[in-house]
């Protein structure tokens, strides 16, 4: 049972556009969602958060919104750079565990 | 500078041979975490330890082993019960239950 889904394995967006990635979750009792960025062979590293008591949190061209409503959150990329190419996680935070998605691969061509 | 390190890693283990993943960081977090990544999923919780010399299972934690003698360690075992234990194991820390620091991480096969 995936409490925390990313539905698209894949995304490719051109150089300069924005990229968004979804993320849906099943359990009301998240409070704290994140993103992670992984590239290949290494650990995925912190990109951006967002509490349950806000719907929006941005830092320079990364924004990501929450919908709790509908459970869903989404992060957007504007504008998507080459570097931005990675695989993306999604996480969610209930109690002392963190769940995290699948991922969605990124590529941003020049 | 402070961060995260795992050892080795790659690492290659004969079936039914126990092999022991190492991580030690020095960022002074109080909790460490291990998951394990197999392609097309997400990265899944084996353990976790929130304090020294205490540590829980995860959500698949059959066929591992961990221990927390000090807080800088978490040394995760993967033991000859472990049905498929060739994957992608990565080690993270935090302080509280938020942003979590991960390791380079170790890809494990078994030959």
């Amino acid at each position: 049972d995936q409490q925390v889904k990313q539905n698209s394995p894949s995304l490719s967006v051109q150089e300069g556009r924005i990229s968004i990635l979804n993320c849906d979750y099943t359990n009301s009792m998240f409070d704290y969602f994140l993103w992670y960025k992984k590239y290949p062979a290494e650990g995925p590293t912190f990109l951006i958060s967002i509490s349950s008591i806000k719907d929006k949190n941005e830092d320079g061209r990364f924004t990501v919104f929450l919908n709790k409503s509908a459970k869903h959150l989404s992060l957007h990329i504007v504008p998507s750079q080459p570097g931005d190419s990675a695989v993306y996680f999604c996480a969610a935070v209930g109690g002392f565990k963190t769940i995290f998605g699948a991922g969605t691969r990124l590529f941003v061509k020049a | 500078d402070g961060g995260i390190t795992q050892s080795p890693k790659y690492l290659f283990r004969k079936e039914g041979q126990n092999v022991t993943l190492s991580c030690e960081q020095n960022l002074n977090h109080d909790a460490m975490y291990w998951y394990r990544q197999d392609p097309g999923q997400g990265l899944r919780l084996i353990y976790y330890s929130q304090i020294v010399n205490d540590f829980q299972k995860g959500d698949i934690a059959e066929g591992y082993s961990v221990s927390r003698e000090k807080k800088e360690s978490f040394p995760l075992t993967v033991t000859s019960a472990q049905k498929n234990p060739t994957a992608f194991y990565l080690c993270a820390s935090s302080i509280g239950v938020n942003e979590q620091f991960f390791g380079p991480g170790t890809r494990l096969t078994v030959l």
